[in-house]
């Protein structure tokens, strides 16, 4: 069965530091991945997803994401946070065995210092 | 844009009363889910439903049950809510598709049972 690990529950960061969210997968075909970002009292919103192509996928908000096959990987980045940026972030693993069913790992929240 | 849209955003029950949370969309989904979103757990699937009248388990379908008589209606039902369903539960829709079509969400209902 596929999982997802987000390994860290809570991350801090000042605002306009670098961040990366890490996200590792288990799955033995090539995957679907996904990162959404839930925003305190709100659903999910997606940011971006990878299926084939590029491995650096670029999504809403500035961030992106890369996916490492030989790493089991596909972390979330971006340049320079901003104070709005405060929200959980979830990845997401699908696959083409699992029809149209999405795993969440268990979410990293992130907090910005000013 | 795609709307998913739940029938109450804060609802609070008492143990064994009877529980409908209500989920529309508005873009003509195929699938749609039901998710429990808890604090360390990240999301974990209730029930799906792939088509009218067709449902499958997800993860914990315990306690819960679900209806779908249209396509653009998803219903959970506690049939007779316990304190350990206190959660958000979070509603979504995807387009039919082999695993790499991203989920869209509505804004989650968290249901305190008393």
């Amino acid at each position: 069965a596929q999982s997802v690990t987000q390994p860290d529950i809570h991350i801090t960061v000042s605002e306009g530091a670098s961040l990366e969210l890490r996200c590792n997968y288990s799955y033995g075909a090539t995957p679907y991945l996904f990162w959404y970002v839930q925003s305190p009292g709100q659903g999910l919103q997606l940011l971006l997803k990878y299926f084939s192509g590029d491995t650096l996928v670029q999504g809403i908000k500035g961030f992106e994401a890369e996916f490492k096959r030989s790493q089991s990987s596909f972390n979330l980045r971006k340049p320079s946070v901003h104070w709005s940026d405060a929200a959980e972030y979830f990845c997401a693993v699908g696959a083409r065995e699992y029809g149209n069913k999405l795993v969440f790992g268990a979410g990293t929240i992130l907090r910005v210092k000013s | 844009d795609v709307k998913v849209t739940q029938s109450s955003r804060y609802l609070v029950k008492r143990t064994g009363e009877k529980v409908f949370l209500e989920c529309v969309q508005d873009m003509d989904h195929e699938n749609m889910f039901w998710y429990r979103q808890d604090p360390g757990l990240g999301l974990r699937l209730i029930y799906f439903s792939y088509d009218v009248k067709m449902k499958e388990k997800g993860d914990i379908p315990e306690g819960y049950s679900v209806s779908r008589e249209k396509k653009e209606r998803f219903s959970l039902i506690l049939e007779s809510a316990s304190t350990n369903q206190t959660s958000m539960y979070l509603c979504a829709s995807s387009p039919t598709g082999q695993g790499y079509n991203e989920q869209f969400f509505g804004p989650g209902t968290r249901l305190t049972v008393l």
